[in-house]
């Protein structure tokens, strides 16, 4: 099982609301990863989660808050979120080390802010 | 710092073509990992293939075949007799090795297009 689910597929919010984005895989996996990907860009990357702590975070803005509550579950909290920040946010996740570190990813939250 | 450069912005090509993506890289470690990913119009990020610095074994998976080039810090991806499936854009991407996970930079994309 190579998988990575992501829920909703799709969502759109107004710029007073809070939302959540929630990532879950089943692969034992001990890294996960939130990236944001705008049209026609590659995917850049947001957080890092290794071993259940926040590892990397590219000086992402506050209104995104990342959440690890297990080593299974990613979530990514959102709050007075921007037009601009409207994007495909993909999910991913890998061992943190070793030789086999190719990322498997999900098929990505559309989020709309309006 | 690390980087990816895809020189190809989009390619197209009549199914049952050849076509070659290039891909080159930077890194300062002698420890790195190259990955080629596929992204169809659904927008998941589909791994295709991990190579590590250390074995530059050219590979071959079906009609993909991959050509690994220390000395030109190249990572090529070849499709052979393409098909209209293969239509997605292709990212390769590196990652240097860390303690804390692994942070993937992706090159800018080569969209594909295969036409019937």
């Amino acid at each position: 099982d190579t998988e990575v689910t992501q829920t909703p597929k799709h969502l759109v919010m107004g710029m007073t609301n809070k939302k959540s984005l929630k990532c879950e895989q089943h692969m034992g996996h001990r890294a996960m990863y939130w990236y944001k990907q705008k049209a026609k860009k590659p995917p850049e990357l947001m957080f890092v989660y290794s071993y259940e702590k926040l590892s990397i975070n590219e000086s992402v803005p506050s209104r995104f808050s990342p959440e690890c509550p297990n080593s299974s579950l990613l979530n990514l909290h959102l709050h007075a979120l921007q037009p601009e920040d409207s994007a495909l946010y993909l999910c991913a996740s890998s061992q943190p080390t070793g030789v086999n570190t190719e990322a498997f990813f999900g098929q990505g939250t559309r989020l709309t802010v309006v | 710092a690390q980087k990816v450069t895809q020189a190809q912005t989009e390619i197209s090509v009549v199914e049952k073509e050849d076509v070659t993506l290039d891909c080159v890289y930077e890194t300062r470690d002698t420890t790195y990992y190259l990955f080629w990913y596929k992204q169809p119009p659904s927008g998941e990020l589909v791994f295709l293939i991990r190579r590590n610095s250390f074995d530059e074994q050219n590979e071959i998976s079906g009609r993909y075949s991959w050509n690994f080039q220390k000395s030109t810090s190249s990572f090529n991806f070849t499709i052979t007799a393409s098909q209209v499936v293969d239509s997605a854009v292709y990212f390769c991407a590196l990652s240097e090795r860390d303690n804390y996970g692994q942070n993937f930079v992706f090159g800018p994309g080569t969209r594909l297009s295969v036409l019937p």
